[in-house]
C-alpha cells in the first residue's frame, strides 16, 4: 500500500529565510505527487503537482518541489518565506493512470514564521 | 461558483443524532471524494464517486456512514447515530476525470462536533 511520510511535524523559520519541507513516499509505480497548503479553518489549496517530465515543478506563491525517484522524495522549497506562508502543508500521493482516485496524505508539517 | 462548496460550515450535534453534510462540486467535475480530517488520524479517504456511482467505499469507517450523489453533482454524507469520535473536519474534493491528471480541488470543509 502507498504511504507518505512527512518527518517534520513542526518547523519554525524567520521571515526571509529559505524553507524546505520534506516528503518521502512509498509507491509501486510512478506516482502522482501533490503539495497542498491549509490555513487555519480553511480547506486545502493546491500548491503544485508532479505527474511526469521535468522533475522540478513550480507552483503558486513562489513554491517549487523536486521529484527524486532514487530517494522517493518530493521536497517542497521556497527561497524566501513570508509571514503569510504560516500554515500547515500536506504532501500527497495518488495512483497514476486512468481511474485514479483517492489520495494518500502525509500527517502534515506545520510552519510557523517568526517576524 | 468557481470552487467546491460545502455546507454547513460548522455543525454541533448531540451524541446519537443523525447529521447530513453537503458538498457541491466544481461544475462539470465528474469525480467527487470525501475525506475526514481528525487530530489523531490526519486526512483519511472515505468514499469516491464517479458520476452517481460509488466504486470505492472502502474508507467508510462503519455502517453508520453513508453517502449519495444525485444528478452527477451534489453529494450528501450522512452519519447516523453520531458518536464523539465522529468529531472531525469533513472535506470534499472534486476532479475532472481524464484531464488535468484528475487533480483534486478541495472545499472549505464542515467542522463537526459531537457532544
Amino acid at each position: 500500500a502507498q504511504s507518505v511520510t512527512q518527518p517534520d511535524i513542526h518547523i519554525t523559520v524567520s521571515e526571509g529565510a529559505s524553507l524546505e519541507l520534506r516528503c518521502n513516499y512509498s509507491y509501486g509505480a510512478t506516482p502522482y505527487l501533490f503539495w497542498y497548503v491549509q490555513s487555519p479553518g480553511q480547506g486545502l489549496q493546491l500548491l503544485l503537482k508532479y505527474f511526469s517530465g521535468d522533475t522540478l515543478v513550480q507552483g503558486i506563491k513562489g513554491f517549487e518541489a523536486e521529484f527524486k525517484r532514487s530517494q522517493s522524495s518530493f521536497n517542497l522549497r521556497k527561497p524566501s518565506v513570508h509571514w503569510s506562508d504560516a500554515a500547515e502543508y500536506f504532501c500527497a500521493v495518488g495512483p497514476s493512470g486512468a481511474g485514479s482516485y483517492q489520495l494518500t496524505f502525509g500527517k502534515g508539517t506545520k510552519l510557523s514564521v517568526i517576524p | 461558483g468557481a470552487g467546491v462548496s460545502q455546507s454547513p460550515s460548522n455543525k454541533v450535534t448531540e451524541k446519537g443524532k443523525d447529521v447530513e453534510l453537503r458538498c457541491d462540486p466544481i461544475s462539470g467535475h465528474t469525480a467527487l471524494y470525501w475525506y475526514r480530517q481528525s487530530l489523531g488520524q490526519g486526512l483519511e479517504f472515505l468514499i469516491y464517486f464517479q458520476g452517481n456511482s460509488a466504486p470505492d467505499k472502502s474508507g467508510l469507517p462503519s455502517d453508520r456512514f453513508s453517502a449519495e450523489r444525485t444528478g452527477g453533482s451534489v453529494s450528501t454524507l450522512t452519519i447516523q447515530r453520531t458518536q464523539q469520535e465522529d468529531s472531525a473536519v469533513y472535506l470534499c474534493a472534486s476532479s475532472l476525470v481524464g484531464t488535468d491528471q484528475e487533480t483534486q480541488y478541495f472545499g472549505p470543509g464542515t467542522r463537526l462536533l459531537v457532544l
